[in-house]
C-alpha cells in the first residue's frame, strides 16, 4: 500500500532542543516537500528536494534544515534558532513533473514549550 | 509575488445544496492549479489538478473550472452530503516547482 508516512504524529519538546520529524514515501517520487501550516493560515513551504542528494529552501527556511541522502526519505530538523517552532508540518511528494498532483503525509504536531 | 485567497473562510449549507468554492490568485502566469481536501488533523488529499492550458476538470460530483486572464477557480460540489465537511485548499504552481497555497474554506454540510 503506497503512501507517505510521517512520524510522530505528536512530539513535544522543551525551548532550545533541536528535534527531527520523519518522513518516508514508497511512491517512488522523486520531489519531496516540507509544509508547514499554522492555525486558520494556509500552507507554507518549508524546503523542498527535486532530486536525491540536493534540496532548495522555501519560503520560511530559517531555524529548519533538511538531507536528501536517499529517494525514499527526506527528514526534517527543526533547530532552536526556529522562533516559533509550535505548528503544524505537512511532508509530501510527486513525481518530478509539473502536471502531477501531490500527495501529503498526514502530519506531525510539534508543541515546543 | 504570487498571493492566493480563498473566500469566504467558512461556509455552512443543508445537505443537498450545491457548494460553490472561489480561489484567486494574483498573477496569471501558472502552470497549474490544484484543489484539495483536509479533515481535520489531517494531510491534504489531492481532489483536482487543472493545468493551465484546461478551463476545467471533473471527478464525479466535483467539477473545478480555471480562468487564468482574470485569476479565478470554481469548485463546485453537486449535491453536497455531511461527509463532504472538511477543509478545501487550492493553491497555484509557477515557475521553480513552488507551489502557494490559499488559507481555505472550511465547510460544513449539515444532514
Amino acid at each position: 500500500d503506497g503512501g507517505i508516512t510521517q512520524s510522530p504524529k505528536y512530539l513535544f519538546r522543551k525551548e532550545g532542543q533541536n528535534v527531527t520529524l520523519s518522513c518516508e514515501q514508497n511512491l517512488n517520487h522523486d520531489a519531496m516537500y516540507w509544509y508547514r501550516q499554522d492555525p486558520g493560515q494556509g500552507l507554507r513551504l518549508i524546503y523542498y528536494s527535486q532530486i536525491v542528494n540536493d534540496f532548495q529552501k522555501g519560503d520560511i527556511a530559517e531555524g529548519y534544515s533538511v538531507s536528501r541522502e536517499k529517494k525514499e526519505s527526506f527528514p526534517l530538523t527543526v533547530t532552536s534558532a526556529q522562533k516559533n517552532p509550535t505548528a503544524f508540518y505537512l511532508c509530501a511528494s510527486r513525481t518530478g513533473t509539473a502536471v502531477s498532483p501531490l500527495h501529503f503525509g498526514n502530519g506531525t504536531r510539534l508543541t515546543v514549550t | 509575488k504570487q498571493e492566493v485567497t480563498q473566500i469566504p473562510a467558512a461556509l455552512s449549507v443543508p445537505e443537498g445544496e450545491n457548494l460553490v468554492l472561489n480561489c484567486s490568485f494574483t498573477d496569471s502566469a501558472i502552470y497549474n492549479l490544484q484543489w484539495f481536501r483536509q479533515d481535520p488533523g489531517k494531510g491534504l488529499t489531492s481532489l483536482l489538478l487543472i493545468q493551465s492550458s484546461q478551463r476545467e476538470q471533473t471527478s464525479g460530483r466535483l467539477n473545478a473550472s480555471l480562468d487564468k486572464s482574470s485569476g479565478r477557480s470554481t469548485l463546485y460540489i453537486a449535491a453536497s452530503q455531511p461527509g463532504d465537511s472538511a477543509t478545501y485548499l487550492c493553491a497555484v504552481e509557477a515557475a521553480g516547482n513552488k507551489l502557494t497555497f490559499g488559507g481555505g474554506t472550511r465547510v460544513l454540510v449539515k444532514p
